[in-house]
């Protein structure tokens, strides 16, 4: 069965605090998307990774994968508010002719004061 | 407008209505998606359409119906729905490899439909 499994799935962080959000797949994929989610609004996209050890990196979060490990980190440096959200990383897959993205649970992120 | 677009934004029905909800996309994209988001449960792809063909129907219900009549548009006609097929709806659309994209998606802002 195919599975893309998030954790943690509820995260509690301090501003200023540095921590890393882990997707774990298991299937072969050499890309992978990272989404944002908003209460209410819709799915924002964050990173793109098209091969293994891509790393790309905006402001204060950084998203790397490991196609050998089926592994993808978001890490957040310094949290502040804003980056309060639903993190959610896909796996693209290509059973048969066409392609699809497999969709983790998402993990909720809470920056407090 | 830009990017994707869904109306409308809110929907409520009956078990015995008919309704449609409608996507665009102004990005010149060749793939459209309809995904449902329920509460605890992973994104689940419904259909995709690439270059106006279905190429990817996931066991839907026959109660949901897409229609897509050009690459930027698609629809998802609603009949004698289910109060658990109460969530939000979204419309995505990528360009595919073939195409020269990477097929990252483009998300709308939803359609959130509630069955009575």
């Amino acid at each position: 069965e195919l599975k893309v499994e998030q954790n943690p799935l509820f995260l509690s962080m301090q501003e200023g605090k540095n921590y890393t959000i882990y997707c774990n797949y298991s299937t072969t994929s050499d890309r992978l998307y990272w989404y944002r989610q908003d209460p209410g609004k819709s799915l924002e996209s964050l990173f793109v990774l098209l091969s293994n050890g891509a790393v790309k990196q905006e402001g204060r979060l950084m998203a790397s994968l490991d196609t050998k490990a089926r592994l993808s980190t978001l890490h957040i440096t310094a949290a502040v508010h804003d980056l309060s959200a639903t993190y959610f990383c896909a796996v693209d897959i290509k059973p048969g002719n066409n392609r699809k993205l497999i969709w983790g649970l998402g993990t909720s992120l809470a920056v407090n004061p | 407008e830009t990017g994707v677009t869904q109306t409308p934004r809110h929907l409520v029905m009956g078990m015995t209505n008919k309704k449609s909800l409608k996507c665009e996309q102004h990005l010149g994209h060749n793939a459209m998606y309809w995904y449902k988001q329920s509460a605890k449960k992973p994104l689940e792809l419904m259909f995709v359409y690439s270059l106006e063909e279905r190429v990817e129907n996931n066991s839907v219900p026959s109660r949901f119906s897409p229609e897509c009549p050009n690459s930027s548009h698609l629809f998802l006609h609603l009949h004698t729905l289910q109060p658990e097929d109460s969530a939000l709806y979204l419309c995505a659309s990528s360009q595919d490899l073939l195409a020269g994209g990477d097929n990252e998606q483009f998300f709308g802002p939803g359609t959130r439909l509630t069955v009575l």
